[in-house]
Order: C-alpha cells, then structure tokens, then sequence
C-alpha cells in the first residue's frame, strides 16, 4: 500500500538552530512529494514541492527538502528556525493516476523554544 | 484572489443528527477535494470533483456521506445521520484543471471542526 510515514510526532528546536523534519514514502511509482504546513486555525498552505525535476527543492520561508530515491526520503530542512515556524508540518505524496488524490503523514509539531 | 472558504468553522451536534458542512474553492477551479483527520490520525481523502462530477469517491467511508457540487462551484458534505466516530476536522481543497493533477498545488481551506456528542 502507498503510504508515508513521518518518523517524529514532535520536534522541539531553538530559535537560531537547525530544523529536520523526517519522511519517508513507500511506493513503486514515481511521487510528487509535498510538505504543507498549518499553522493555528489556517488552512494548509504548501512550502514546497517535487515533481521529478531537481532533486534539491526550496520553498517559502527558506525550508527546502531533498527527494532521496535510494532512501526513499523527502526530508524538510531549514538552516535556523524562527519563532513564526512553529505549526504542524505534513509530507504529503501524490501519484499520477490517481486525479491528484493526496496521501498525509501523520504530521509533525514543530515547537520553537525562544 | 479570495481562497477556500468553509462553512461552519466548528459544528456540534448529538449523534442521530444531520450536517451538512459547506466548501466555496477558488473561483475557477474545477477541482475540489474533500478531506478529513479525526482525532489523532492523518488526514485522509474522502472524494474528488471535477467540475461537478464525482471523480473518485474511494475515501468516503459509508453511505451516510452524501457529497454534491451544485453547478460545478461550490460542494456540499452531508452527514446524515451522525455518529460520534465522524467527529473531526473536514478540509476542503481545490486546484485548477490542469495536464498531470498529480503535480498540482491543492489550495486548503481552514476546515470544520465537527464533534458529535
């Protein structure tokens, strides 16, 4: 079964200091690979993308994500972290015979320590 | 541009009762998606529209779910008659048609927190 596991339930980091969050997709198809964050009573907005074009991807507010075949790992990435990151991260798969169906993570909570 | 908007932000109702939970998408957008997390899972797919035909309906999960799209704008979740195991938040999402749907942005509205007492 197509799935995509997010490896942690709840990151904690400090303001200034890196960000990983981990994810690992399960398919023998070529995905389109997304991380959409929802922040406090917003809808889900989409950081980034892969669509089979450069493996390294940046998106909004300076995350980006690498797409790993070998790994089969699309993990979110950002250098610091600011107070405003903190929300709920989900890395979401989509294949291209099934009319833009997404398949969630579980979703990440980032919490950002001052 | 004004985005996905959904109505009601929250919904309460005693199980036995009937909602129906209201999705405006992007004007323009002949793809609309519904969606739903309850409580401590991910969000899952329910159906997909385009235009106002049923596309794929695989996620809905019985037949107390009635999902229309009137005139191809905005759609309609019923859930009739509710049971405590359809509390959740339901999203709505819609995206442009385009050449591979699969590479397509969906955009999210901010959902309806439905609990059934």
């Amino acid at each position: 079964a197509q799935s995509v596991t997010q490896l942690d339930s709840h990151v904690s980091v400090s303001e200034g200091t890196p960000v990983l969050l981990r994810c690992n997709y399960s398919s023998s198809y070529s995905p389109s690979l997304f991380w959409y964050v929802q922040h406090p009573n917003k809808g889900l907005q989409l950081l980034l993308k892969y669509t089979s074009a450069a493996t390294l991807v940046k998106g909004i507010n300076g995350f980006e994500a690498e797409f790993k075949k070998s790994e089969t790992s699309f993990h979110l990435t950002k250098p610091s972290a600011h107070m405003s990151d903190a929300a709920e991260y989900f890395c979401v798969v989509s294949y291209y015979n099934q009319g833009g169906k997404l398949i969630f993570g579980q979703g990440t909570e980032l919490s950002v320590k001052p | 541009e004004a985005g996905v908007t959904q109505f009601p932000s929250h919904s309460v109702i005693e199980k036995g009762q009937t909602v129906t939970l209201r999705c405006d998408p992007i004007s323009g957008h002949d793809n609309l998606y519904w969606y739903r997390r309850v409580m401590g899972k991910e969000i899952k797919f329910l159906l997909h529209f385009v235009k106002e035909s049923k596309q794929d309906e695989s996620g809905m999960p019985n037949n107390r779910f009635l999902a229309e799209r009137t005139g191809g704008t905005y759609s309609t979740l019923k859930v009739q008659p509710a049971e405590l195991e359809d509390s959740g938040v339901y999203f709505c999402a819609s995206s442009p048609q385009g050449a591979s749907l699969s590479y397509n942005e969906q955009f999210f509205g901010p959902g309806t927190r439905l609990t059934v007492l």
